[in-house]
């Protein structure tokens, strides 16, 4: 059974803190995302990587962060977190070259910051 | 990138099909169409993909006309346990790249 895990599901930080974010897929997918996702404005993609140390920009990378160093781990770091970043983040993966769009979700951490 | 319009939400009774339309105007050439489903405190769950005319799995049907500028996710029959928000979405071909989700559908079933 495919499976993609966060870190944490639930998490609270102060102000300023630096924040870490991992999600770890054990499908050897090339594609790793990294959306949050805030009622009613539905996911929007913050970051998203097509290989070990290669990562691209999504909608909304401003304050946030990305590091993949092995194929099945991808990180999303919040620098100073603010609370404007106090949302659920998901993490998805999905294998490349395929035909199909089917990306795999993790549960979600839910991020407040104080 | 193509962006995807859908209705806010939408409501319905146990055993009777449903039919959630989007919006597409702008999908490009190389663009699949795919919808997801999300319960509350899960992350989305992939449902069905199409390119054109319509594909069918033990879940659900898509619809999609020639144009392509819309499609339809039909739920025969849907439960309580269908109660979830419904996302469409375009991306490139394969792999997803750039996807982009709208605010989805919320569908509430009810008894």
């Amino acid at each position: 059974d495919v499976k993609v895990t966060q870190s944490s599901r639930y998490l609270v930080k102060r102000t300023g803190e630096k924040v870490f974010l991992e999600c770890v897929q054990d499908m050897d997918h090339e594609n790793m995302f990294w959306y949050r996702q805030d009622p009613g404005l539905g996911l929007r993609l913050i970051y998203f990587s097509y290989d070990v140390k290669m990562k691209e920009k999504g909608d909304i990378p401003e304050g946030y962060s990305v590091s993949r160093e092995k194929k099945e781990r991808f990180s999303l770091i919040l620098e100073s977190a603010s609370t404007n970043q106090t949302s659920m983040y998901l993490c998805a993966s999905i294998l490349a070259g395929e035909d199909s769009n089917e990306q795999y979700f993790g549960p979600g951490t839910r991020l407040t910051v104080t | 990138l193509a962006k995807t319009t859908q209705p806010i939400s939408m409501d319905s009774y146990e055993g009777q099909e449903v039919n959630i339309t989007c919006s597409h105007n702008n999908i490009a050439t190389n663009d699949y169409i795919t919808w997801y489903q999300q319960f509350p405190s899960q992350g989305p769950r992939f449902i069905i993909q199409g390119y054109k005319t319509k594909v069918t799995n033990e879940v659900a049907s898509l619809f999609i006309p020639a144009d392509r500028k819309s499609s339809t996710l039909s739920l025969p029959r849907v439960s309580l346990s269908d109660t979830a928000v419904y996302y469409c979405l375009v991306a490139h071909g394969a792999g997803g790249f750039k996807t982009i989700f709208g605010a989805g559908t919320r569908l509430f079933v009810k008894a």
